[in-house]
């Protein structure tokens, strides 16, 4: 069975940072790129990131870029998304997610854990 | 960037009957385009992916057709489970959008 564990979400001032990290199970994680999915209170779904296998290549929306980074440790079955210079319009629940196909950036969410929920606030 | 508008917002329907949603492109994305389906407190499931194939476990009440720039879902009968919000998103172009949402809530 696919789980995803999100954890490391929590109340940020503005201009803070955080690090969001997710432990997956039940595939073969270095066959898969992994991508942070958000989704702010009461809206829609924002895709943030993707990461493909092996650390071939990291993506970003055009929301994040310069501020977030994404990486994996294939060893620990974990992706992270280190969040800095967070801003309130970065307030949401973030969600990681596995790509179906695996090889690159452009893909669907076919797993998708829990979510972490980020605030930031003064 | 490609943007994704779903319709109706918000479709009132009762259990058995017919639901038909709508998810439009700005350009075309061929067929690189998934549904999703969201509970209150749960996370998105995907349910079709590639306009038209059913991810594994959906049922085949559940459909999915076009390509290009006009993307239908439907579900033929609706159960007590099918109730929700239903999101597009397309992998044709950078960067991955989603659509706004349809929620099908009980009449």
């Amino acid at each position: 069975e696919v789980q995803l564990v999100e954890s490391g979400g929590g109340l940020v001032q503005p201009g803070g940072s955080l690090r969001l990290s997710c432990v997956a199970s039940g595939f073969t994680f270095n066959n898969y790129a992994m991508s942070w999915v958000r989704q702010a209170p009461g809206k829609g779904l924002e895709w943030v990131s993707v990461i493909r296998r092996s650390g071939g290549g990291t993506y970003y929306a055009d929301s994040v870029r310069g501020r977030f980074t994404i990486s994996r440790d294939d060893s620990k079955n974990t992706v992270y998304l280190q969040m800095n210079s967070l801003r309130a319009e970065d307030t949401a629940l973030y969600y990681c997610t596995k790509t179906k196909y695996g090889g690159n950036w452009d893909d669907y969410f076919d797993y998708w854990g829990q979510g972490t929920l980020v605030t930031v606030s003064s | 960037e490609i943007v994704l508008t779903q319709s109706p917002v918000t479709l009132s329907l009762s259990p058995g009957e017919r639901a038909t949603l709508s998810c439009r492109a700005s350009q075309s994305v061929s067929s690189y385009l998934a549904w999703y389906q969201q509970k209150p407190g749960q996370a998105p499931r995907l349910l079709i992916y590639d306009a038209s194939n059913r991810a594994t476990g959906i049922p085949a009440r559940l459909s999915g057709s076009g390509s290009g720039t006009d993307f239908t879902l439907t579900i033929s009968s609706l159960e007590p489970e099918d109730f929700g919000v239903y999101y597009c998103q397309q992998r044709g172009n950078w960067p991955l959008t989603f659509g706004g949402g349809t929620k099908v809530e009980i009449k």
